[in-house]
């Protein structure tokens, strides 16, 4: 069946440096993306979204880069802080077939001094 | 926080028995959406619910129901447990009109099934 998932299970970086997290969905009719943070003990928290018209979206010390060819979304943490370490989900979902969001399996990112 | 509020923080079960995990949604948010999450993984969808009718299932078998109050806080159930079902249930409100970055998630209820 259709699937998001995530490259990397894991991901370590220094603190100040940046981080990429990547995703690939398998549902071409995937039309808005987000990406989630949820730290120990606590539910997704929203980070970004990006809708499929656009292919790369900014925020604070945040950017979703969208490649609707090869199915690929990727999230890039500028001056990775260690407050930034937590499990970073991506998700999707087709607008025009519901109301559920669809979650790749995370990926835990650790932030060290 | 988020203003989604969950109880119990956690519970242990046994195989067999039946669970109703409950969830307050945040204030004005009249929608509510249900996900399971089991250790590793992502969410995964398991209903939603609209002015007290579920309107959206994933999934998931009928042994797993819910309910919503006019008040808007709802109730998942869970009928005859199984081991597969110990997992961290999240519920998350938003508006009917909102988008889905506007849906905030509970800390959810950690739920082992022995």
């Amino acid at each position: 069946g259709e699937s998001v998932g995530l490259h990397l299970p894991t991901l370590s970086v220094q603190e100040g440096d940046n981080s990429i997290i990547n995703c690939a969905y398998s549902n071409s009719a995937s039309d808005y993306f987000i990406w989630y943070k949820q730290e120990s003990g606590k539910g997704p928290q929203f980070i970004i979204d990006i809708r499929s018209n656009m292919d790369k979206r900014q925020g604070q010390r945040v950017t979703v880069l969208l490649n609707k060819t090869v199915k690929h979304l990727s999230l890039q943490i500028a001056a990775t802080q260690p407050g930034d370490s937590a499990v970073y989900f991506c998700a999707e979902k087709n607008s025009n077939s519901g109301y559920a969001l669809n979650f790749g399996k995370g990926t835990s990112l650790l932030v060290t001094p | 926080e988020t203003g989604v509020t969950q109880s119990p923080t956690h519970l242990i079960k046994t195989r067999g028995q039946q669970v109703t995990l409950r969830c307050s949604s945040q204030s004005g948010h009249n929608t509510v959406s249900w996900y399971q999450q089991a250790l590793g993984q992502g969410p995964q969808f398991i209903f939603q619910y609209y002015r007290e009718e579920e309107n959206g299932r994933g999934n998931f078998p009928p042994r797993f129901s819910g309910l919503q109050f006019p008040n808007y806080s709802s109730e998942l159930n869970v009928n005859a447990l199984e081991l597969d079902d110990s997992a961290l249930y999240l519920c998350a409100s938003r508006m009917e009109t909102g988008d889905d970055y506007e849906q905030y998630f509970g800390p959810g209820t950690r739920l082992t099934v022995t």
